[in-house]
């Protein structure tokens, strides 16, 4: 089966432009989920999605931030504008089910530079 | 809140030999799920192996096991027979079963080199 795609595999801006990520899951995944992960850390949820609704956005900067999930499947995650700390590796990971044990398949990320 | 440490940044293993890459959690919850991904240069991060916290019997994937001592909140790693190809980065993680807006908490990694 095809994995988890996203699009672009890297990215550099200058501080205070817009960019946006954009992931396709695997099919008939209903939760998706958006990390970021800083040089040196584990990844951090910013998002989860169940289908097209929000269930956890607790981590993710609203006043720059956004994402969305149109039709349950393939979900865009914007940042604007772009701050220095952003640069990082954007995750899309989805899950068939609603968490739990089940496993969580990971997209290859977008790098994110921000100059 | 849960918290997950890996005490370890790097760790390096011979080929064929056995590595324990250290793991321990911080958490309330009585019931939850244990993870280590792997993360290659470049590469998507991949589940490895994962435990159930009810589960006293430790969880076994080919040459991974784990030692998971739910008292003492540690989740340690052991890979047996080392290869090359084992070197990545590796992530423990948590997810309490509180539903389905329970998250996955990670810790920072330990870095693994294989040398020949």
């Amino acid at each position: 089966e095809a994995g988890v795609a996203q699009s672009p595999r890297y990215k550099i801006i200058e501080k205070r432009q817009s960019v946006a990520f954009w992931c396709n899951p695997i099919s008939g995944h209903a939760t998706l989920y958006w990390y970021q992960q800083i040089l040196g850390q584990g990844p951090k949820l910013l998002i989860q999605f169940q289908n097209n609704g929000v269930v956890d956005d607790s981590q993710l900067p609203k006043d720059r931030f956004s994402a969305e999930r149109l039709k349950g499947v393939d979900s865009t995650l914007k940042i604007q504008p772009a701050k220095l700390e952003d640069s990082a590796v954007y995750l899309c990971a989805t899950v068939e089910g609603r968490g739990g044990l089940d496993t969580q398949y990971f997209g290859p990320g977008t790098r994110l530079t921000v100059l | 809140a849960q918290t997950v440490t890996q005490s370890q940044p790097e760790m390096s293993v011979q080929e064929a030999e056995t590595v324990t890459l250290s793991c321990t959690y911080d958490t309330s919850e009585s019931d939850y799920y244990l993870f280590w991904y792997k993360q290659p240069p470049s590469r998507q991060m991949i589940l490895v192996i994962r435990q159930e916290a009810y589960k006293q019997q430790n969880a076994t994937e080919n040459r991974f096991s784990v030692n998971f001592q739910k008292a003492a909140k540690s989740f340690s790693l052991k890979i047996s027979d080392s290869q090359l190809g084992d070197a990545a980065m590796y992530f423990c993680a948590y997810r309490p079963n509180t539903g389905t807006a329970s998250k996955l908490t990670f810790g920072t990694g330990t870095r693994l080199q294989v040398t020949l």
